[in-house]
This record gives structure tokens, sequence and C-alpha cells, in this order.
């Protein structure tokens, strides 16, 4: 069973609606989440984390944990052509090592 | 340089070649990581680094992958005797502390094909 995940997609939502992003893992003392965006032959660059259960919000993103169900969403408000990306979950399983652990990513395409 | 910087940015090699994949990290940065990605799917953590100090090899997948970082900057991960099942994009990360909130910046990769 994969540690971390997520629903490879792709979600396909249009211009300016909310997009919602969900992941789910499998350790129930995982402590820090973060979320991250990948374009297509690229590296993936660090959209947000959080770290304590309920919402984080952060201009068009909100980050939300709930560590009793063990989840992590991203919302994308106002969803733009630009956000078209893969969009990874990364879960630190284990306080006392440094390694993330990531999911195999959500596709989303923003339609114009 | 502002970000990581890794080279080459491919590279492609012979079934049982040697390959060398060098990354400069953010300067100042304490804490580095090799991750593996295959087409489609998440990075996979291989190997971490505070300054010098190796202090997680449990991702490399077998003996044939090395890495080092000698003076706590500049990192090189070694693979011998390439395989086909080692072709991936090799993400190197970089962060500024040594604790888990500290977030990771990704180079753009060296993307291996085994041929």
């Amino acid at each position: 069973q994969k540690e971390v995940e997520q629903n490879s997609g792709p979600l396909s939502v249009p211009e300016g609606a909310i997009a919602s992003l969900n992941c789910t893992y499998s350790d129930r003392g995982s402590q820090s989440f973060f979320w991250y965006r990948q374009y297509s032959g690229k590296s993936p660059e660090l959209i947000m984390f959080i770290y304590s259960n309920g919402d984080k919000e952060d201009g068009r993103f909100t980050a939300q944990l709930n560590k009793a169900s063990q989840y992590v969403s991203l919302l994308i408000r106002d969803s733009q052509p630009s956000d078209s990306a893969t969009y990874l979950c990364a879960v630190n399983m284990d306080t006392g090592r440094r390694a993330l652990t990531f999911g195999s990513g959500t596709r989303l395409q923003v339609q114009p | 340089g502002a970000g990581v910087s890794q080279s080459p940015r491919y590279k492609v090699a012979k079934r049982g070649q040697d390959v060398a994949l060098r990354c400069d990290p953010i300067s100042g940065h304490v804490s580095l990581f090799w991750y593996q990605q295959a087409l489609g799917q998440g990075p996979e953590f291989l190997t971490y680094f505070q300054n010098e100090a190796q202090l997680d090899k449990s991702g490399l997948p077998s003996d044939r992958f090395f890495a080092e970082r000698p003076e706590g900057s500049v990192s090189t991960l070694k693979i011998q005797r390439t395989q086909q099942e080692d072709s991936a994009v090799y993400l190197c990360a970089s962060s500024f502390a040594s604790t888990n909130d500290s977030p990771l910046h990704f180079g753009n990769g060296t993307r291996l094909t085994v041929t």
C-alpha cells in the first residue's frame, strides 16, 4: 500500500472555478505536510505547507489538514489556465528523518 | 547562484557504464537531498546530507548507488554499472535548516536515459 495516496486525474475545471485536490496518508504520526506544483518537464516548486489541523490560506490557495482522518487537501480559488500542472502532496512521515514521502501527483487542467 | 543547480541536464548512458550527477545547492543551505522521479510518479527519496554528513541513505536502491558531499556544499550522485531501470529524472533539493519544517528547494534535475 502506497503511503501517500492521490487521485492521478486529470482533474478538469473551468477557468474561475475552485479546484479541490485531495491526499490521504497512512502514518498517523505524520507531522508536516507540503503541496508542490510541478509543470511538465520542470522541477517541483513549493506551494504551501501546513503543520496544524485546520485551514491555512495564502492568496488563492488554501491547505486543509485533518489529522484524525489522515487527510490533507489543497483548494485553488479562481483557477487560471496557468495553474494547469501536476500537484504533488508530500508528507514527513517520521519526525526522526528528514525524508519526504511524495504521492504520485494529481494532474490539474484548467480549461479557458 | 540563486537556485539549486544540477548538471548535466541530460545524460544518456549505455547499460553497464558509470555516471556521475552533480548538484550545487543554494549557498548556505545545510540540508541536501537526492530524489529519483520516474515518469508519471512522484519523487522517491534516495539520500540526505546535513552538511558533509550523510545521515540517511535508506532510499538508495542498491549498492551501485553512491552519494557524497565532501565539503558540505556540492554533492555528487554516482551510479555504477547502470541498468535500464535506472532511467529516471534525478532531483537534488536543498533546504536552509536541518528541521522538518524547512522547505525544500529543488533543482531542475538530470534526466538519465540508460540504453
